[in-house]
């Protein structure tokens, strides 16, 4: 079965700093990979996904996300954060019929 | 286009209480999800659905957790004795197929006294 390894659980940054999170999953077979948001009393949302082509994805609100095969990673981005980026983001592999998510990253930016 | 409706949105019982969530995804979508996301964790699939059919329900603690879709549209989630270890967000989500993204609802919070 398929999972998902996300680092430094809490995350807290001022505005302007960019942010990277880690993502690190194992599967042997073809992968879809997708990256969720949830905003403070919000439902999960997409941020973005990667199903094949460019490595480098672009998804809402400047996030950006590299498919690195070799190190089975697929780190999320963004140059500049604002105080509107505090959320929980959520790696997750879908592979074997089953999205698998990660543990998560709380981020917090403040203003 | 509305979105996946859940309810109830928080629902607080007695152990051996049983409990129900009621999910509605999102119109023709045909694959249902229901997840169990604890504190500090990501979402972790409990049962999915192909139209009516439980297509993958491998995680789903059958000695007291049960589901049904009927019609292949709404679906409900029950719980019969819930137990402390319950507590937790149940979340449903609904695709166009099982590879698509999926659409997640506001999920059900449920704590377990």
């Amino acid at each position: 079965a398929q999972s998902v390894s996300q680092h430094n659980h809490h995350v807290i940054l001022s505005e302007a700093a960019s942010l990277e999170l880690g993502c690190n999953y194992s599967y042997g077979g073809t992968v879809n990979l997708f990256w969720y948001v949830q905003y403070p009393g919000q439902h999960l949302q997409l941020l973005l996904k990667y199903f094949s082509g460019d490595p480098l994805v672009k998804g809402i609100k400047g996030f950006e996300a590299e498919f690195i095969k070799s190190k089975f990673s697929f780190n999320l981005r963004k140059p500049s954060v604002q105080w509107s980026d505090t959320a929980e983001y959520f790696c997750a592999v879908y592979g074997n019929n089953r999205l698998a998510f990660g543990k998560g990253n709380q981020v917090v930016v403040i203003p | 286009e509305a979105g996946v409706v859940q309810s109830p949105r928080y629902k607080i019982i007695e152990k051996k209480q049983p409990v129900a969530f009621w999910c509605n995804p999102i119109s023709g979508h045909n694959t249902l999800y229901w997840y169990l996301q604890n504190l500090g964790q990501g979402p972790e699939l409990l049962i999915r659905y192909e139209n009516e059919e439980a297509v993958d329900d491998s995680q789903l603690p059958k000695d007291r957790f049960s589901a049904e879709r009927l019609k292949g549209v709404d679906s409900t989630l029950k719980i019969q004795p819930a137990e402390l270890g319950d507590s937790a967000v149940y979340l449903c989500a609904s695709a166009q197929g099982s590879v698509n993204e999926q659409f997640f609802g506001p999920g059900t919070r449920l704590t377990v006294l």
